[in-house]
């Protein structure tokens, strides 16, 4: 299996550009998660998915952001506008879910979108 | 909100030592206990895994202690190599995963 598939693995922008990072999830996996990697705030977990329904997005850090998954083998995080505040690496994380809808087994992380936003 | 602390923030041991991390979380909605290694430029990967009916669990030169009364874990890494050289993060999992702040460890051949 070719793992979860990120890109871009690097971005440089100019604040005010909308960005948007792509995630391919593992074939299967039913569960998709986006996390933010700073070295302030370590690993944020900004939203999930199940069965392709948006679950949580308490972690989403303002309206600036939003997350779309049309179908199970595809997700979208778009920022609009960008801010220098925003330059951080974005991981795409997948998983398979059990019935119960609680997350105990394996995340499997894509390599990471880098985000650099002047 | 902070649901899981880990510490340190990092270490640094001789090769052939045993380094260990702690995590302690903050309630009992969590049933999975794992621990993710990353290496500079990948994303983290699962190292090992607990769940809380079982006080320990080892995998290879790494083993998982938990203290499901004082809601800690902890990783210790036995006879470890300058491989084992990355950032090591706890999580708790339940409706979703939170990850602790990472400790990163450098093993010193």
């Amino acid at each position: 299996d070719a793992g979860v598939i990120q890109s871009p693995r690097h971005e440089v922008t100019e604040m005010g550009q909308e960005v948007t990072l792509r995630c391919k999830p593992i074939s299967g996996h039913n569960s998709l998660f986006w996390y933010r990697q700073t070295m302030m705030r370590g690993l944020e977990l900004l939203i999930y998915f199940n069965n392709n329904v948006p679950i949580d997005d308490s972690g989403m850090p303002e309206d600036r952001f939003s997350a779309k998954m049309p179908n199970a083998s595809f997700s979208t995080l778009k920022i609009q506008p960008s801010e220098p505040r925003d330059s951080a690496v974005y991981f795409c994380a997948s998983s398979l879910t059990g019935t119960s809808g609680l997350n105990t087994g394996e995340l499997f992380f894509g390599e990471g979108s880098r985000l650099t936003v002047l | 909100q902070q649901q899981v602390k880990q510490s340190p923030q990092s270490l640094i041991v001789q090769k052939g030592g045993i380094p260990i991390i702690n995590c302690a979380y903050e309630n009992t909605a969590f049933d999975y206990f794992p621990w993710y290694q990353q290496f500079p430029g990948k994303g983290p990967a699962l190292l090992i895994a607990i769940r809380p009916d079982v006080s320990e669990k080892k995998e290879g030169r790494f083993t998982i202690s938990f203290n499901k009364s004082a809601k800690q874990f902890s990783l210790h890494i036995m006879d470890s190599q300058p491989g084992d050289s990355a950032t090591y993060f706890c999580a708790v999992g339940g409706f979703k995963t939170i990850f602790g702040a990472g400790t990163r460890l450098f093993v010193k051949a």
